[in-house]
C-alpha cells in the first residue's frame, strides 16, 4: 500500500492567481496521477506525472495551464495557473505500485476560484 | 473513445434494502476493474477485478465482471445508512497505469 498526503487540503483564490498542489508519498512509485473531478463529475485524468521528464497530458489538458513537476519517485506538484472559476473543482494526486494492485488517492485539493 | 458507463446515476433506498449497481465499458488493451466508494474527497478502494467469473467478497459487498459482455454488478446486502456514498467504476487501460471513471452512483440510504 501507500500513504499519500496532499496539501492544501482546500483552499480560496482569487481568479488570474495560481495555485500550486503538493502531493508526498510514503514510498517510491512509478506511477503517479492528477485527476480533477468537477462538481457533480466523475474523475478525469489531467496528466501522469513522469520522473525526471515532462508530464504526459491528456487531451484537453496543457501544460502551460497545468505545468506538473515529480522531482524524484515520491513527490509531485501540480500547478493550477491563472485560475478562473471554471477551475474549480476537487484535484487529486493518485499512484500506483504496478498494474496488478489498485490506486491509491491523496486526500483532494478542493478549489474554489472567486 | 474508451469509455465507461455507470447505472443507475442515482439511487434511493431504505436500510435493509438490496442494491446493484451496474458498470458496463467498451475499452481498448482492457487490463483491469476496479470499484471505489467516495464519501467526501478521496476514493476509497473495494475491489479489483480482472478475471471473468470470480466473486469478490467483503462483508455485504461482493463483485463480479463478464469479460465476454464488458460488465460488472457491485453488490451490496443489508444496505446501512453509513453506504450513502457515491460509488465509482473505473477500467486500467494499457500499460501506463492511469484509470477511466464513469460517472459514479449516487447511493443513499434511508433510515
Amino acid at each position: 500500500s501507500a500513504v499519500i498526503s496532499q496539501k492544501p487540503s482546500r483552499d480560496i483564490c482569487q481568479r488570474g492567481t495560481s495555485l500550486t498542489i503538493q502531493c508526498q508519498v510514503d514510498s517510491q512509485v512509478t506511477m503517479m496521477f492528477w485527476y480533477r473531478q468537477q462538481p457533480g463529475q466523475s474523475l478525469t485524468l489531467i496528466a501522469t506525472a513522469n520522473q525526471g521528464s515532462e508530464a504526459t497530458y491528456e487531451s484537453g489538458f496543457v501544460i502551460d495551464k497545468f505545468p506538473i513537476s515529480r522531482p524524484n519517485l515520491t513527490f509531485s506538484t501540480l500547478t493550477v495557473s491563472n485560475m478562473s472559476p471554471e477551475d474549480s473543482s476537487i484535484y487529486l494526486c493518485s499512484v500506483r505500485t504496478d498494474l496488478n494492485t489498485e490506486a491509491f488517492f491523496g486526500q483532494g485539493t478542493r478549489l474554489t476560484v472567486v | 473513445e474508451d469509455k465507461v458507463v455507470q447505472s443507475p446515476l442515482s439511487l434511493v433506498v431504505h436500510e435493509g434494502d438490496t442494491v446493484t449497481l451496474n458498470c458496463s465499458y467498451e475499452v481498448t488493451n482492457f487490463r483491469s476493474l476496479l470499484w471505489y466508494k467516495q464519501e467526501k474527497k478521496a476514493p476509497t478502494f473495494l475491489f479489483m477485478l480482472t478475471s471473468s467469473g470470480i466473486e469478490k467478497k467483503s462483508g455485504r459487498l461482493s463483485s463480479i465482471l463478464d469479460k465476454k459482455e464488458l460488465f460488472s454488478i457491485l453488490n451490496i446486502t443489508a444496505t446501512q445508512t453509513g453506504d450513502s456514498a457515491i460509488y465509482l467504476c473505473a477500467v486500467g487501460i494499457g500499460s501506463q497505469g492511469n484509470l477511466i471513471f464513469g460517472k459514479g452512483t449516487k447511493l443513499s440510504v434511508k433510515p
